[in-house]
């Protein structure tokens, strides 16, 4: 299994809203990462987490808050998020210094 | 902040034809790594080249790296309509974080 999932595909959420983004992996990747992506603009490193512990936080609003559960998945807790938030969110997982495999991504829609 | 500069920003060519694009970086990495993103969905993962090597061939992908000139190319050659795809090099300066650059958004025309 080569694949990230990650659920849901879209969201639509008020600013005064709690939603969460998950992704799965099960490929026996040791590294997860989060990354938020605008339109027309290269992907931006938010989180990672090695060996199931944050080890990158790339000075990311509290809003945004990440959780590993477990060597498999990973979650992206939103709050009180603001309309600029909207983007396109996408995981990866990987082996370290490795290539990093990427999910389809959630596409975030804030108003 | 984004270490990697593509280019060109865009390219459009016809199908059959090569196409190249470039990316320069800014400091020292332990690897390069070129990744394609069809319309606003994931990325996938095309070719990773290491510092020590120069250059690597992936089907119809050739990679080449100068880090003496903090530059890499990618090379498609005979493209098929099924490249049109934003390109983009990420490089890996240390500890697991990939920055990428700003992309090269390819059309292949029939």
């Amino acid at each position: 299994d080569t694949e990230v999932t990650q659920t849901p595909k879209h969201l639509v959420m008020g600013m005064t809203n709690k939603k969460s983004l998950k992704c799965e992996q099960h490929m026996g990747h040791r590294a997860m990462y989060w990354y938020k992506q605008k339109a027309k603009k290269p992907p931006e490193l938010m989180f990672v987490y090695s060996y199931e512990k944050l080890s990158i936080n790339e000075s990311v609003p509290s809003r945004f808050s990440p959780e590993c559960p477990n060597s498999s998945l990973l979650n992206l807790h939103l709050h009180a998020l603001q309309p600029e938030d909207s983007a396109l969110y996408l995981c990866a997982s990987s082996q370290p210094y490795m290539a990093q495999y990427f999910g389809p991504g959630t596409r975030l829609l804030v108003l | 902040s984004q270490q990697g500069e593509e280019d060109p920003q865009a390219l459009s060519i016809q199908e059959g034809e090569n196409a190249t694009m470039n990316c320069s970086y800014k400091t020292s990495i332990n690897n390069l790594q070129w990744y394609r993103q069809n319309s606003g969905r994931g990325l996938v993962h095309l070719i990773l080249i290491r510092s020590n090597e120069r250059e690597k061939h992936s089907g119809r992908l050739r990679v080449t790296l100068d880090t003496s000139k903090k530059s890499s190319s990618l090379l498609i050659t005979a493209s098929r309509a099924a490249d049109t795809a934003s390109y983009f090099c990420a490089t890996e300066p240390g500890a697991q974080k990939l920055v990428f650059g700003q992309g090269t958004r390819l059309t292949i025309n029939p």
